[in-house]
C-alpha cells in the first residue's frame, strides 16, 4: 500500500533561513507527489506537484521540491523563509483511483 | 466570491444529535470531496463525487451520508453524532479532467465540537 512519511512534525526556524521539509513514500507504481500548506484556520491549498519529468519541481511562494526515486523522497525546500510562511506543511500521494493519501504534517514556524 | 464555501464554519452539538454541514464550489468542477481533519491534524478522505455520482466511499460509518443534489453541491449529514465525529471537515473539488493529477481546491473547513 502507498503511504507518506513527514519526518518532522515540527520545525522551527528563523526567518531568512532556509528550509527543509522531508517526505518519504511507500509505492510499487508511478507516482504523482504533492506539498500542499494550511495557513491557520483555513483550507490546504496546493504549493507545487511532480507528476513526471523534471525532478525539480517549483511551486509558488519561492518553494521547490525534488522527486528523488532511488530514496523514495520528495523533500520541501525554501532558500529563505518569511514569517508569513508559518503554516502547517503537507505531503501527499496519489493513489490508484484518484485519492490523495496526506502525511501527517509538519508546522513550520518562523521567527523573528 | 468564495471558490469553494462551507457553512457552517464552527459546531457545537450534542452527543445524539443529527447535524449537516453545505458545501457549495462556482468554480464549474466536476468531482468534489470530503476530508476530515482529526485534532492531530491527520486528513483522510471520507467520500468522492463526480458529477452527482459517488466514486469513493472509505471506510465510514453508514452515520455519514453524503448528498449530491447537482455537481456544485455536495453536503454532508451526520446522524447519531458520537465524541469521536469532532473534528474539522473540509469540502474540496477538483477541475475537469483533472481528477487524477490531484489538485485540489479546498473550503475552509467546517469545526465540529461533540460535546
Amino acid at each position: 500500500a502507498q503511504s507518506v512519511t513527514q519526518l518532522d512534525s515540527q520545525v522551527p526556524v528563523f526567518e531568512e533561513a532556509p528550509v527543509e521539509l522531508r517526505c518519504n513514500y511507500s509505492s510499487s507504481v508511478s507516482v504523482y507527489l504533492f506539498w500542499y500548506v494550511q495557513y491557520p484556520n483555513q483550507g490546504l491549498q496546493l504549493l507545487l506537484k511532480y507528476l513526471s519529468g523534471s525532478t525539480l519541481v517549483k511551486g509558488i511562494n519561492g518553494f521547490e521540491a525534488e522527486f528523488n526515486k532511488s530514496q523514495t523522497s520528495f523533500h520541501l525546500r525554501k532558500p529563505s523563509v518569511h514569517i508569513s510562511d508559518t503554516a502547517e506543511y503537507f505531503c501527499a500521494v496519489m493513489v490508484p483511483g484518484g485519492k490523495l493519501i496526506f502525511g501527517q504534517g509538519t508546522e513550520l514556524s518562523v521567527k523573528p | 466570491d468564495t471558490a469553494v464555501s462551507q457553512t457552517p464554519k464552527y459546531l457545537v452539538t450534542q452527543m445524539g444529535n443529527d447535524k449537516s454541514i453545505k458545501c457549495e464550489q462556482n468554480l464549474g468542477h466536476d468531482t468534489m470531496y470530503w476530508y476530515k481533519q482529526d485534532s492531530k491534524k491527520f486528513l483522510k478522505i471520507m467520500f468522492s463525487y463526480n458529477n452527482k455520482e459517488l466514486i469513493i466511499n472509505e471506510t465510514v460509518p453508514n452515520r455519514f451520508s453524503p448528498k449530491s443534489p447537482d455537481k456544485a453541491h455536495l453536503n454532508l449529514h451526520i446522524n447519531s453524532l458520537e465524541l469521536g465525529d469532532s473534528a474539522v471537515y473540509f469540502c474540496a473539488s477538483s477541475p475537469p479532467g483533472r481528477e487524477g493529477t490531484g489538485e485540489l481546491f479546498f473550503g475552509e473547513g467546517s469545526r465540529l465540537t461533540v460535546l
